[in-house]
């Protein structure tokens, strides 16, 4: 079946710092790739995605490239802020939409 | 106005009991879903609901069940409580099939004693 797998972290990082989380899948067809992140005590909110092979998502400073060659999602940002502080979940959905398939979860905490 | 609400935001039971969350989606979408998110966030998919046909991920207990009054509702059943039903549980909602993003709602922390 379709997975997701990330770097589960923790990941502590100081304020201004590069980010990068890994992020690979497998799956049947061409999935639609997505990062949601979570806040403590809220939900989940959609971050960014892509739809299609080598498009790249982008919002709030993040990015990441859906790129077909290597199953890979990374999401990136140049300069983190404390207020990134959250769980960051890749995830995707196959070309049947059936369910959302995410991966474990990472934690990141960044300090001033 | 909030797009996927659930009720309640937190519930504590004894085991045993039988409980009911409700899920309201006010987006016009097609598609809902039930997730449980354990203590170390993961999060699986429990059901998935698209225009009447129900899709079970076969490791949720029976016990677990969804209800549909409408495309806008989807709650879920619970009977029977046990200490390991304890995580939060997310509905969530989707336009359609395919390329849509999820959209979730708040969640219910459930406890059980």
């Amino acid at each position: 079946g379709d997975s997701v797998t990330q770097m589960e972290g923790p990941v502590t990082l100081s304020e201004e710092a590069f980010l990068t989380i890994n992020c690979t899948y497998t799956a049947t067809g061409y999935p639609s790739l997505f990062w949601y992140v979570q806040y403590p005590g809220e939900g989940l909110q959609l971050l960014l995605k892509a739809t299609k092979a080598d498009d790249k998502g982008s919002n709030k400073g993040f990015e990441a490239t859906y790129r077909k060659e290597t199953t890979s999602f990374h999401l990136e940002k140049g300069s983190v802020q404390v207020s990134d502080s959250a769980v960051y979940f890749c995830a995707l959905v196959d070309n049947y939409g059936q369910n959302f398939v995410f991966g474990p979860g990472t934690r990141l905490s960044v300090l001033p | 106005d909030t797009a996927v609400s659930q009720t309640p935001k937190y519930l504590v039971t004894q085991m045993g009991n039988d409980k009911s969350i409700k899920c309201e989606q006010n987006l016009g979408h097609d598609t809902m879903y039930w997730y449980k998110q354990d203590s170390k966030k993961f999060l699986k998919i429990m059901f998935s609901y698209n225009n009447k046909e129900l899709i079970i991920n076969e490791t949720v207990p029976n016990r677990f069940s969804p209800k549909s009054p409408d495309k806008a509702h989807l709650n879920l059943h619970i009977n029977s409580l046990e200490l390991g039903d304890s995580a939060v549980y997310f509905c969530a909602s989707s336009l359609e099939r395919g390329s849509s993003e999820a959209f979730f709602g708040q969640g219910t922390r459930l406890t059980v004693v």
